[in-house]
């Protein structure tokens, strides 16, 4: 069964680092979505992204975030300056259509120190 | 109110027993439902989508209420593979790229 993949499993950063969290997509999914989860808490909702521009987007979302899809396979997310608060595990999620249910990949666990 | 809100348990359920837990939602216009269940520190992985008129898989059970919005599942014959926490997942729009909002998860420990 064809999954998402996400690297790395696991980053550890110093606060105020930039770091990229990198998927790939399910080669025949059109939705590309970012959410987190802080431990003990619920999935968060960040961004989603569709024919290559952002459609929705989090408060989450503010100017540390980006995402790109730089050469049509991976879908990154950078993190410009980390803050503590950003420690979580980072979800990448696609979808074939409108209404169809997203896949998930296996997570990147961020540390910020 | 919350967009989506669960019970958050946790449910302690008997080996073989059945269980049923909802999901409320706040957005009337909402289209699209769906089951997942998120073992520990794990993916969330989907369970199955709520259809309109119900559904089965198994020994799982999806309802919509859509007057009362809100939407449930209920596990027949538990077993100890089914303890995890199970997220419901609402979408208000059926649009390109639109956001799937998750409810803070139901926790159930089946035990034997």
């Amino acid at each position: 069964e064809p999954e998402v993949t996400q690297t790395p499993s696991h980053q550890v950063t110093q606060m105020g680092q930039e770091v990229i969290l990198r998927c790939v997509p399910i080669s025949n999914h059109l939705y590309f979505y970012w959410y987190r989860q802080i431990l003990g808490q619920k999935v968060e909702f960040l961004v989603s992204f569709y024919n290559n521009e952002i459609s929705e987007k989090s408060e989450i979302f503010d100017d540390q975030f980006s995402v790109e899809r730089p050469d049509g396979s991976n879908f990154t997310l950078k993190i410009r300056s980390t803050k503590l608060e950003d420690s979580a595990m980072y979800f990448c999620a696609t979808k074939t259509g409108g209404d169809s249910p997203l896949h998930f990949g296996n997570g990147t666990r961020l540390t910020v120190t | 109110r919350k967009e989506v809100e669960q019970d958050p348990g946790p449910f302690n359920v008997p080996e073989g027993a059945t269980v049923a837990f909802n999901c409320t939602y706040s957005n009337s216009a909402s289209q699209s439902f769906f089951w997942y269940r998120q073992d520990c520190r794990k993916e969330p992985k989907l369970l199955m989508s709520v259809y309109s008129s119900g559904n089965e898989d198994g020994r799982f059970t999806a309802q919509l209420n859509r007057a009362s919005q809100y939407i449930s599942l209920l596990i027949r014959d538990s077993k100890l593979s089914d303890s995890a926490t199970y997220l419901c997942v609402v979408s208000p729009i059926k649009a390109a790229g639109n956001k799937l909002t998750f409810g803070g998860g139901t926790r159930v420990l089946v035990k034997p």
